[in-house]
């Protein structure tokens, strides 16, 4: 399967924790990284392979994976988080890449 | 300092061949396992991967796209190019590109993309 799935939109309180997932069969053999992306920006690398954070990206953004589920995690989220998140891998054949539809998260 | 951006037409008809160019600075189109991928967004959707281009000349395209689109590099003057022909309306997009890096460790195994350009916005309408 070529595809990765991701939940539309998400909501969290602020302070909170919120985590966003992605699916997909190509999870089961490559680690998924996740962006960030605020209105009118380019995305932005948060979190790659198995939980690696590129420099200067908060701690309270973390990775997981699981089967054929990828996890992208906020503990204490901030007003400045909000903002769509994508997950991306190499496909099952690892020729491509695919990204997910991407998740609106709002922090209330 | 690790730069990409983007350049080319904001405008293009219906049939005519969109080429954009990513020029990139900091690092080399010719050494490691990195390379440049190109991205689209049209407007309010999501992201779409459409080729990449590495340093070991592997190349691969979007399998819904790959008759329209070629990817090529021009190592000196640290650029790589895209091209999709037979342009709609439905390509109107922000095009970006990004330095695409494979990942790996004892036990993993990711491709990412760490250093993205502005993004620019092509609109194709006669």
């Amino acid at each position: 399967s070529s595809e990765l799935t991701q939940d539309p939109a998400v909501s969290v309180a602020l302070g909170q924790t919120v985590r966003i997932t992605c699916q997909g069969d190509s999870l089961r053999s490559y680690y998924a990284s996740w962006y960030q992306q605020k209105p009118g920006q380019a995305p932005v690398l948060v979190i790659y392979s198995k939980n690696n954070r590129p420099s200067g990206i908060p701690d309270r953004f973390s990775g997981s994976s699981s089967g054929n589920t990828a996890s992208l995690t906020i503990t204490g989220a901030q007003a400045e988080d909000e903002a769509d998140y994508y997950c991306t891998s190499r496909d099952s054949s690892g020729n491509h890449v695919v990204f997910g539809g991407g998740t609106k998260l709002t922090v209330l | 300092q690790v730069t990409l951006k983007e350049s080319g037409p904001v405008l293009v008809k219906p049939t005519e061949t969109l080429t954009l160019t990513c020029t990139v600075s900091g690092f080399s189109l010719s050494n490691g396992r990195m390379g440049v991928s190109w991205i689209r967004q049209p407007p309010g959707k999501a992201l779409e991967w459409l080729a990449h281009s590495f340093s070991n000349d592997e190349k691969s395209y979007s399998t819904s796209l790959k008759r329209r689109l070629t990817i090529s590099k021009d190592t000196s003057k640290s650029q790589v190019v895209l091209s999709m022909t037979n342009m709609d309306p439905v390509d109107t997009a922000t095009y970006y590109c990004a330095r695409i890096r494979d990942y790996y460790d004892s036990s993993s195994y990711s491709t990412l993309f760490d250093y993205w350009g502005q993004g620019t916005l092509v609109t194709v309408s006669s």
